[in-house]
């Protein structure tokens, strides 16, 4: 069956940090991949999409980048935490046609 | 720019109730069509899944539809218990393959009354 992990659960990091999220896909091959954000108060975002190890498409302007390294491995980074990229940060994979999307646990981050 | 929109925002039942949970969406060009569940700090979880040429799915006391040419959907929770107590979110995409992006809706928060 498939799973995805993603980690951490919590973080808290201060203005100007990095920041490196990351998040495993097992049991299936060729997934498309997606981070979402979701802020106090607003629905999800879509933040970056991936059909393809190094195929990375950006939803929104921002000060946050993706890469897919293999198959399976989806990573968001930043060189500089903002205050507004506080949220909950989820990672979601479908087959590659587009069906359900499973979601892993998420990772609550704050920046102070 | 596809937008969807839940109502109500919240809804508190007592146990045993049936309920409708409603979404819409602007752009009626639309793939498919999910409702998820997420309980408070975790991930989302997919519950039913229509396609643009389906008009209902049921799973177990959930039953959900689609009127595409309206843009609207609705779940059905027969027979509510505590544990639905949840935020419930729908989301559509307009395309498949590489083009399959979900556009979210804001949720509706229920909570079931024992």
């Amino acid at each position: 069956s498939q799973t995805i992990h993603q980690w951490p659960a919590t973080l808290v990091q201060p203005v100007g940090s990095p920041l490196s999220l990351e998040c495993t896909v097992e049991g299936t091959s060729n997934p498309n991949l997606y981070w979402y954000r979701q802020a106090a108060g607003r629905g999800l975002q879509l933040l970056f999409y991936s059909v393809g190890i190094g195929q990375i498409s950006s939803e929104v302007p921002q000060n946050l980048s993706a890469s897919r390294p293999q198959d399976r491995q989806f990573i968001l980074s930043s060189k500089k935490l903002l205050l507004s990229d506080s949220g909950f940060y989820l990672c979601a994979w479908s087959i590659g046609t587009g069906g359900k999307l499973f979601f892993g646990s998420g990772t609550q981050l704050s920046v102070l | 720019k596809q937008e969807v929109t839940q109502i109500p925002a919240a809804l508190s039942v007592p146990e045993g109730e049936n309920l409708v949970l409603n979404c819409s969406f602007t752009d009626s060009a639309i793939y498919n069509l999910q409702w998820f569940r997420q309980d408070p700090g975790k991930g989302l979880t997919s519950l039913l899944l229509i396609q643009s040429s389906q008009r209902e799915q049921t799973s177990g006391r959930l039953n959900a539809s689609l009127d595409k040419s309206s843009g609207r959907s609705t779940l059905y929770i027969a027979a509510s218990q505590p544990g639905d107590s949840a935020t419930y979110l729908c989301a559509v995409s307009r395309g498949g393959g590489s083009n399959y992006k979900l556009t979210f809706g804001k949720g509706t928060l229920l909570t079931v009354n024992p």
